[in-house]
């Protein structure tokens, strides 16, 4: 999607090895999400962000941390990696807590 | 904490037909109610918005109500057409303008 942007858009990683997550805006949006989508769960909050380095947790963080040092950047890091954290990742902006941007998705695997 | 429902899971009709996808909530202090579509393999796209103060919004063939008080809000699509095949999803807005969502309906129309 036009202004944000999520790499890598696919990884195969092994169980216990850290992965990062990167999503970056061109908006200047303050807000910053990362869901994860899982069948039959549909998307869930995993942290957010609400300015630099003002992060919080979401539904499903156990496991996630995440950084934010400039206002365009949003990482999400997996500390060790499961099998249960393979899924589709996105990223989603918002300038005021209406209106969203989503990113186009990372899918992981986790082997 | 908030849950979202969507019924049905699934859907099928033939080109031209007028449908009505449904969204419910556990939680009515919201924010606003959003209705995303999503593509096989690809990212969110808003449709409509609706505040928490208005009953409904309008985009083309698109009309989104809310009942918050009772928890539910429709989608309604006119005139289906094979293009509007994808799966839709309810997302609600609570504290800190973070999006619960539903796990989706997954519409076919067929020629």
């Amino acid at each position: 999607d036009a202004g944000i942007t999520q790499s890598p858009r696919h990884k195969v990683t092994e169980t216990g090895t850290p992965v990062t997550l990167r999503c970056h805006q061109t908006e200047n949006h303050r807000y910053m999400y990362w869901y994860r989508q899982d069948p039959g769960h549909g998307l869930r909050l995993i942290h957010y962000s609400y300015g630099v380095k003002d992060t919080d947790k979401g539904e499903v963080s156990d496991g996630y941390s995440v950084s934010r040092s400039k206002t365009e950047d949003f990482l999400l890091t997996l500390e060790s990696a499961t099998s249960s954290q393979t899924s589709v990742y996105f990223c989603a902006i918002s300038e005021d807590g209406y209106g969203y941007t989503f990113g186009s998705g990372t899918r992981l695997t986790v082997v | 904490k908030q849950e979202v429902t969507q019924i049905p899971a699934a859907l099928s009709v033939p080109e031209g037909e007028n449908l009505v996808l449904n969204c419910s909530f556990t939680d009515s202090a919201i924010y606003n109610l959003q209705w995303f579509r999503q593509d096989p393999g690809k990212g969110l796209t808003s449709l409509l918005l609706i505040q928490s103060s208005q009953r409904e919004q309008t985009s083309g063939r698109l009309n989104a109500s809310l009942d918050k008080s009772s928890g539910r809000s429709t989608l309604y699509i006119a005139a289906s057409q094979p293009g509007d095949s994808a799966t839709y999803l309810c997302a609600v807005s609570g504290t800190a303008s973070k999006l619960t969502f539903g796990t989706g309906t997954r519409l076919q129309v067929t020629l």
